[in-house]
Formats: C-alpha cells, sequence, structure tokens
C-alpha cells in the first residue's frame, strides 16, 4: 500500500539549532516526493521536490531510498521557520499525492 | 491571474442540507484536484479533472459528493444531504500535466455541518 509516515507531530526547537523533520514512505514503484509548507494563516505550499534537489530557504531533502525516507533538514533553524509541514507520495501518471499527518515545526527564541 | 481561488471560504450548514464549492484554478492549468483535511490530518485526495474529464475518484468520495468541471475551467464540488463527519476543510490545487506535482493550493473552503 502507498503510505506516508512522519512520525514526529511536533518538533520545537531553538533558533540556530538544526532541524531534521522525519518522513518515511512505501510505495513499489519509482517515488516522487516531495515537502509541503503551511504557515500559520497561509494556504499550503510547495517547499521542494526530490527530483530538483533544491534548497529552499535552507531547506534540503535527499530521497534515500534503502531506507525509504525523505527527510527535511536545516543546519540553523529560524523563527519563521515555524510553520505545519507534510511530505507527499506522488501515485503514479495521475499527479494525485498521498500526504503524510503533518509535523508541527516550532522553533523558540 | 490570482492564482487558485475557492469559495467560500467557510460555510456552516444543517445536517441533511445540500452545499456546493467552487474552485477557479490558475488559467493555463489544465489538472484540478480536490482534497479533504480533517483536523490533525493531512489532506487525503478525492477527485482529480484533466480538462472537463473526472479521471479519479476516492473512495471516500460516496454516493453524496459530486464534482463537474464542465468547461475545463472552474470546478463544482456538491455535497448532498450533509453529514457531521462531512465537517472539513476541503481544498482545491490545479497542476500542468507535465512537471512534477507542482500544485497550487487554493485557500480551502471550510465546512461545518451542525
Amino acid at each position: 500500500a502507498q503510505r506516508v509516515t512522519q512520525p514526529e507531530k511536533l518538533l520545537s526547537v531553538f533558533k540556530g539549532a538544526p532541524v531534521e523533520l522525519k518522513c518515511n514512505y512505501s510505495y513499489s514503484g519509482s517515488p516522487e516526493l516531495f515537502w509541503y509548507v503551511q504557515y500559520s494563516r497561509q494556504r499550503l505550499q510547495l517547499l521542494l521536490r526530490h527530483i530538483s534537489r533544491e534548497s529552499i530557504k535552507g531547506f534540503t531533502a535527499d530521497l534515500n531510498k534503502g531506507e525509504t525516507s525523505f527527510h527535511l533538514k536545516k543546519p540553523f533553524a529560524q523563527e519563521e521557520d515555524s510553520a505545519m509541514y507534510y511530505c507527499a507520495l506522488g501515485s503514479g501518471n495521475t499527479g494525485k499525492l498521498i500526504f503524510g499527518q503533518g509535523t508541527t515545526l516550532q522553533v523558540k527564541p | 491571474d490570482t492564482g487558485v481561488s475557492q469559495d467560500p471560504r467557510h460555510k456552516i450548514t444543517k445536517r441533511g442540507q445540500n452545499v456546493t464549492f467552487r474552485c477557479d484554478p490558475i488559467s493555463e492549468h489544465n489538472r484540478l484536484y480536490w482534497y479533504r483535511q480533517t483536523l490533525g490530518q493531512g489532506p487525503e485526495f478525492l477527485t482529480y479533472f484533466q480538462n472537463e474529464a473526472q479521471l479519479e475518484k476516492s473512495r471516500l468520495l460516496s454516493d453524496r459528493f459530486s464534482a463537474e468541471r464542465p468547461k475545463g475551467s472552474f470546478s463544482t464540488l456538491e455535497i448532498q444531504r450533509t453529514e457531521q463527519g462531512d465537517s472539513a476543510m476541503y481544498l482545491c490545487a490545479s497542476s500542468l500535466v507535465v512537471g512534477h506535482y507542482g500544485y497550487t493550493f487554493g485557500s480551502g473552503t471550510r465546512l461545518t455541518v451542525v
């Protein structure tokens, strides 16, 4: 079955500390993985996608097929990073996404 | 183009009533998706359109739910005989067919069934 698991509902760190938001997936084919972010009172927006291997707002994520993981990392958290983060798995050619339950990142001053 | 628009932003309805939501996607996007999000959960796929054709429906979409995209532009999602379990945020997103699922989401319609 296709599934995305984000084991932490809440991750709380101090400003300047490293951040790692965990995401594990289950998918039999070649996965397309994404991170979406929702800041307070804003709409859900794409943060990054594994295929582009880009760094957005200092965040990176590496697809590890052996561990079926796509963890989101940032070396030094900022207060403005506080938001809800969703990992998502692309399913086939439909464009349909399967989302994890989300992790709230709280960056304390 | 101001992105994906959804209307209304909030809807409170009595159980048993019918409700309809509208989504206006980004004009050049030919794929349109509906998702539902309940408290503490990630968005769950409901259905999607490519142009005017509805290509997939989730099992979550009971017979009380229907979606249309009559001219391949805006879409409507109707829920008939609403139940309290239908209370959720209904999200619309659009994308191009090609590319890598770069969805643009709307702000959502929050439905409360009382």
